[in-house]
């Protein structure tokens, strides 16, 4: 049984540029959580999304935004991106129905 | 606001030390409780949850108890061994889960040979 898979692994970009990071859940779950985590910090949540919509948000600012297929893999996009948004991004998906969350290796992003 | 407390490290250990790491939390309502461990270059695992107070989370050898009362959810283990060296985050949700996840800023765990 594969757990959580993000795509790509490591990503370089430059400010104002935008990015992509994809994440397939744990097969049976259907929600998936987005969370950025700065170096040396615990993760912070950034959104979640079920069937398809947003359903909780983080303090994020809206150049990141995100999408849920109908096979409930997800997209996060961050638009214009800030040297500030260099991170790991990791992704988490559950069951609806239960509360505890498996985690992804994460993507992590170098902004220059 | 929710929000959880660790104490800071980096933590460095004789390997077979007894190891604790505190974890307070700040919530409004009844949280879940969670103890992530993080290995470098890796993502978050689960390493144990409580639910409800009074409960005991427990694996591989790692204990926590969900103390109400004080509001707190310290992770123990009689002796550590090397591999236990990581990050370990301690975490809370509210509502079945059904909000966001609040992690506590992480304490770092080093055991020496």
């Amino acid at each position: 049984d594969a757990g959580v898979t993000q795509s790509p692994t490591h990503l370089i970009k430059t400010r104002g540029q935008q990015v992509t990071l994809r994440c397939s859940p744990k097969s049976g779950h259907d929600t998936v959580s987005w969370y950025q985590q700065a170096l040396g910090q615990g993760p912070q949540f950034i959104f979640q999304y079920y069937e398809e919509e947003e359903r909780q948000r983080g303090n994020f600012p809206d150049r990141f935004s995100g999408h849920q297929f109908p096979n409930y893999s997800s997209e996060l996009n961050v638009n214009a991106l800030l040297l500030g948004d260099s991170a790991l991004y990791l992704c988490a998906s559950r069951p609806t129905s239960a509360y505890t969350q498996y985690f992804g290796p994460g993507t992590r992003l170098t902004v220059l | 606001g929710n929000s959880v407390t660790q104490m800071e490290g980096p933590v460095t250990l004789s390997e077979e030390a007894f190891l604790t790491i505190n974890c307070t939390y700040t919530a409004t309502g009844y949280p879940s409780l969670f103890w992530y461990v993080q290995y470098p270059g890796e993502g978050l695992q689960l390493l144990l949850k409580a639910t409800k107070a009074d409960d005991k989370g427990s694996n591989k050898g790692f204990e926590a108890t969900y103390r109400k009362e004080t509001t707190s959810f310290h992770l123990e283990k009689g002796s550590v061994q090397v591999s236990d060296s990581a990050v370990y985050f301690c975490a809370l949700t509210l509502d079945t889960g059904r909000r966001a996840l609040t992690f506590g800023s992480g304490t770092r765990l080093q055991v020496q040979p």
